[in-house]
């Protein structure tokens, strides 16, 4: 039962535009939210985040957006880059000090 | 600075061969977590160590254990292996027992044959 889903497995975006990665949990006792970027050959590096009591958290060129009712959360990428191309994370825990469940991944492909 | 660090790289064994795994993590960082990584899948939380205390594990069979040395170090073993076992092993480490704060050594990709 994979409680953090992640239905896209890859995402080809051009350089320039947008890149939305979603990322949709079963658990609604889930309160904090992390993406990771991971390169070949590196480990997972953390992104951004968002706690359950926002539903917003922008930093710099990446964005997040959580919908509680509809247990969904989105990252934005805005403009894409070629550097940004990665495997994306969602990450999702029910509590402080808990560990995160993390999905299966989103490979992002960023093409000049 | 150095970040975490682990090793070996890659590692090749047997089906009910042991193994050993380690990881140093980042000066100062207490606490060390260690996941699986199976191809086309999340990392999956296996312990979290600090100060030498298991604090967290996951879902794994006894065949997997794991132990944090004085100076933050840690070793994470798995006995009688299975070809099921074949992963990136990732070991992350942290100042605290959060595990929000935490940054993610290279990984070890285990094959077992």
């Amino acid at each position: 039962d994979q409680q953090v889903k992640q239905n896209s497995p890859s995402l080809s975006v051009q350089e320039g535009r947008i890149s939305i990665l979603n990322c949709d949990y079963t658990n609604s006792m889930f309160d904090y939210f992390l993406w990771y970027k991971k390169y070949p050959a590196e480990g997972p590096t953390f992104l951004i985040s968002i706690s359950s009591i926002k539903d917003k958290n922008e930093d710099g060129r990446f964005t997040v957006f959580l919908n509680k009712s509809a247990k969904h959360l989105s990252l934005h990428i805005v403009p894409s880059q070629p550097g940004d191309s990665a495997v994306y994370f969602c990450a999702a825990r029910r509590n402080y000090g808990q560990n995160f469940v993390f999905g299966p991944g989103t490979r992002l492909s960023v093409l000049p | 600075d150095a970040g975490v660090t682990q090793s070996p790289t890659h590692l090749i064994k047997t089906r009910g061969q042991q193994v050993t795994l380690r990881c140093s993590p980042i000066s100062g960082h207490k606490s060390v977590s260690w996941y699986q990584q199976v191809l086309g899948q999340g990392p999956q939380f296996i312990f979290q160590y600090y100060e030498k205390e298991e604090r967290g594990r996951g879902n794994f069979p006894d065949r997997f254990s794991a132990r944090q040395f004085p100076n933050y170090s840690s070793e994470l073993n798995v006995n009688a292996l299975l070809l099921g076992d074949s992963a990136l092993y990732l070991c992350a480490s942290s100042w605290e027992t959060d595990y929000y704060e935490q940054y993610f050594g290279p990984g070890t990709r285990l094959t077992v044959t």
